[in-house]
């Protein structure tokens, strides 16, 4: 079993829905983050949080520590939303999950 | 572009032969991540860096696989005498807190 586990591992959606994307981890974490990653490889780093919630556009992450899980909310998807989005496990050496690919369908 | 650069960016090879890569981190980031990603999975971590020490290295890590970072700034990642089973995407990422920017990865294809 993995460290960290996400969940669904394909997500096909309508331009316009509402998207939830879950991370459970079974390791004491100290930061989770949420990264995006296009075709092609890049990786890039959406949200870093240890509590609470945070939101940055249409893009809404939040994390519950007694329970160990995140979530990942796009508010109205757009078709450029498409990528694989990766949550993350770690302070250093970061644990990933083994993504989550998203296809947003105009 | 997050600032880190990775060269090459593809590099196919026989099997049995040598490759390096280079990672240039962003400049004033003291912590260098290297990470290994195969088809259709998360990344996996292999080793790190703070300034010029690699303070942990993955079990993944091989006696095939060498990793520096000689002046704390830019690394290298060797791999000696590839086996098909190392193709895949290697990711290089830098940090200055806690938060990762990351290199476009080089592919490897090892026939």
């Amino acid at each position: 079993k993995n460290e960290v586990e996400q969940s669904p591992q394909n997500l096909t959606a309508q331009e316009g829905e509402f998207i939830t994307i879950n991370c459970s981890y079974s390791v004491g974490i100290s930061a989770l983050h949420w990264l995006q990653q296009h075709p092609g490889g890049g990786i890039v780093s959406l949200f870093m949080l240890s509590s609470g919630k945070k939101k940055h556009g249409r893009l809404i992450a939040t994390i519950n520590i007694q329970e160990k899980h995140s979530s990942l909310h796009i508010t109205a998807s757009h078709p450029r939303d498409s990528a694989v989005y990766i949550c993350a496990g770690g302070a250093q050496k970061l644990v990933f999950g083994q993504g989550t690919r998203l296809t947003i369908n105009p | 572009d997050t600032g880190v650069s990775q060269d090459p960016r593809h590099k196919i090879t026989k099997r049995g032969q040598n490759v390096t890569f280079r990672c240039d981190p962003i400049s004033e980031h003291n912590r260098l991540y290297w990470y290994r990603q195969t088809l259709g999975q998360g990344p996996e971590f292999l080793t790190y860096f703070q300034n010029e020490a690699q303070l942990e290295k993955s079990r993944l890590l091989s006696d095939r696989f060498s990793a520096e970072r000689p002046k704390g700034s830019f690394s290298t990642l060797e791999i000696q005498r590839t086996e098909q089973g190392d193709s895949a995407m290697y990711l290089c990422a830098s940090s200055l807190g806690a938060k990762q920017f990351f290199g476009p990865g080089t592919r490897l294809t090892v026939l």
